[in-house]
């Protein structure tokens, strides 16, 4: 199967830092990635829809300006937490799929864990 | 509100038993349903996509069923082993022209041996 690549898996940082996650899609070109934010014993929450070469989407609630997502190219899209928080503290994992079938499965990143002390 | 309901509670089965999650959802009308694995501090692993015309599907000792009718579908593992030990998340897509799966938090299986 594909394999998307996600890096750090961990990261501790202060309050007011910013932090820059990394999803790479190592064997294939991903047009569109999403992310996903997950806390303990909860449910995946879409955050964004990232799409290569323009804006991403953001779902609802969810703050544009407090997280960056840049999709530079087809491989690589980023997510930097700005000025965070102890309330962001969280599991952030990415997430492409690997042709245009709208209904094809979705290749996860490692995840990374954020603790914002 | 569109809801998606998969249980809380850990199922605990002992080692080769049939395990059965269920996910069931309302307000909502999926085209398709995915069943991911997920282990602890990792990124979930697809395992099956069955869409709303098909009633069951099946891959190895894994079958899933969809019942449109009852707004429900059941995730089985046969000759369940220690190692099938992992949280299973279910996800919808397809509804009102969105194809981003929707998930549910998951159930968490033990297998004992």
């Amino acid at each position: 199967g594909a394999v998307v690549s996600q890096h750090p898996s961990w990261v501790i940082c202060k309050s007011g830092t910013s932090v820059k996650i990394e999803c790479r899609s190592l064997d294939f070109q991903a047009t569109t990635m999403f992310w996903y934010r997950q806390f303990p014993k909860q449910s995946l929450m879409l955050m964004a829809t990232s799409n290569e070469g323009s804006k991403a989407t953001y779902e609802q609630g969810v703050e544009k300006d407090k997280f960056l997502i840049n999709h530079a190219s087809l491989t690589l899209s980023t997510l930097t937490v700005t000025s965070a928080h102890p309330e962001d503290s969280s599991f952030y994992i990415c997430s492409a799929r690997t042709s245009g079938r709208e209904t094809g499965e979705l290749f996860f990143g490692e995840g990374s864990r954020l603790t914002v002390l | 509100s569109q809801k998606i309901e998969q249980n809380s509670e850990a199922l605990n089965i002992q080692e080769g038993k049939t395990a059965t999650l269920t996910c069931n959802y309302t307000n909502y009308s999926p085209a398709y349903l995915q069943w991911y694995r997920q282990d602890p501090g990792r990124g979930p692993v697809f395992l099956l996509l069955i869409r709303e015309n098909e009633k069951e599907k099946r891959k190895e000792r894994l079958k899933v069923t969809f019942d449109t009718t009852l707004k429900q579908s059941l995730f089985h593992i046969t000759a369940s082993q220690p190692a099938d030990s992992a949280t299973y998340l279910c996800a919808l897509g397809g509804a009102g022209g969105s194809y981003i799966p929707t998930f549910g938090r998951g159930t968490s299986l033990i297998v004992h041996p």
